[in-house]
């Protein structure tokens, strides 16, 4: 299994408040991703990141912001969190991009409960 | 943007076969992935077809048709834990892989 960790696995909120989610890899994997997982939505792309200090704006990016300053950590940050936000938040990588068979592996989720 | 169409529900008998049909429309296909998810837990890769044709790996084949816009993923010799979903997803360009909603399959003794 690609070394991914998400931290925390889970978290309850309150709506106005930041929060921060982490992506940890252990691959050297140059690019990740953020996507939300919603019934009936199934994967959304939030944001994704191509190197360090390179990312862009996904699908679903309205209310989010990331950062990336070590090829290791990719962190999604909810400016102000609301309930809308309430989803399970997967963290992927992949090896390289373009026309390989080069799939995203996915960390385990953090399911993020906004109230 | 992307537009990914599979359905969203499927059952079948253990032991038997089943198709799960994906359909896209995509300006810059760079390849097409089938993911499995157990519930609860992160998906999984399965398969990946760029060229048109048949994709075989042991009871799991997936199909692309790149003109027609349409893969399928075969399950054969259906197992009880084969019961997950089933995502098919698109690379559009470089960097980004849109999902579509998944399959969810209920495999039945």
């Amino acid at each position: 299994d690609a070394g991914i960790t998400q931290s925390p696995r889970h978290k309850v909120t309150e709506t106005g408040t930041p929060v921060t989610l982490r992506c940890h890899q252990t691959e050297n994997h140059r690019y990740m991703y953020w996507y939300r997982q919603d019934p009936g939505h199934g994967l959304r792309l939030i944001h994704y990141s191509y190197g360090v200090k390179d990312t862009d704006k996904g699908e679903v990016s309205d209310g989010y912001s990331v950062s990336r300053s070590k090829t290791e950590d990719f962190l999604l940050t909810l400016e102000s969190a609301t309930s809308s936000q309430t989803s399970v938040y997967f963290c992927a990588i992949s090896e390289s991009a373009g026309q390989t068979n080069s799939p995203l592996h996915f960390g385990n989720g953090t399911r993020l409960t906004v109230t | 943007g992307q537009n990914i169409d599979q359905p969203t529900e499927m059952t079948a008998t253990e032991g038997a076969i089943v198709q799960i049909n994906c359909t896209y429309q995509t300006s810059g296909f760079n390849g097409l992935f089938w993911y499995q998810q157990h519930a609860g837990e992160a998906p999984t890769f399965l398969s990946y077809n760029v060229l048109d044709g048949l994709e075989e790996k042991g009871r799991f084949s997936s199909f692309l048709s790149r003109s027609k816009g349409y893969s399928y993923l075969l399950l054969k010799e259906l197992q009880m834990k084969d019961s997950a979903s089933y995502l098919c997803a698109v690379r559009d360009g470089d960097y980004k892989l849109s999902f579509g909603a998944g399959t969810t399959v209920t495999v039945r003794a």
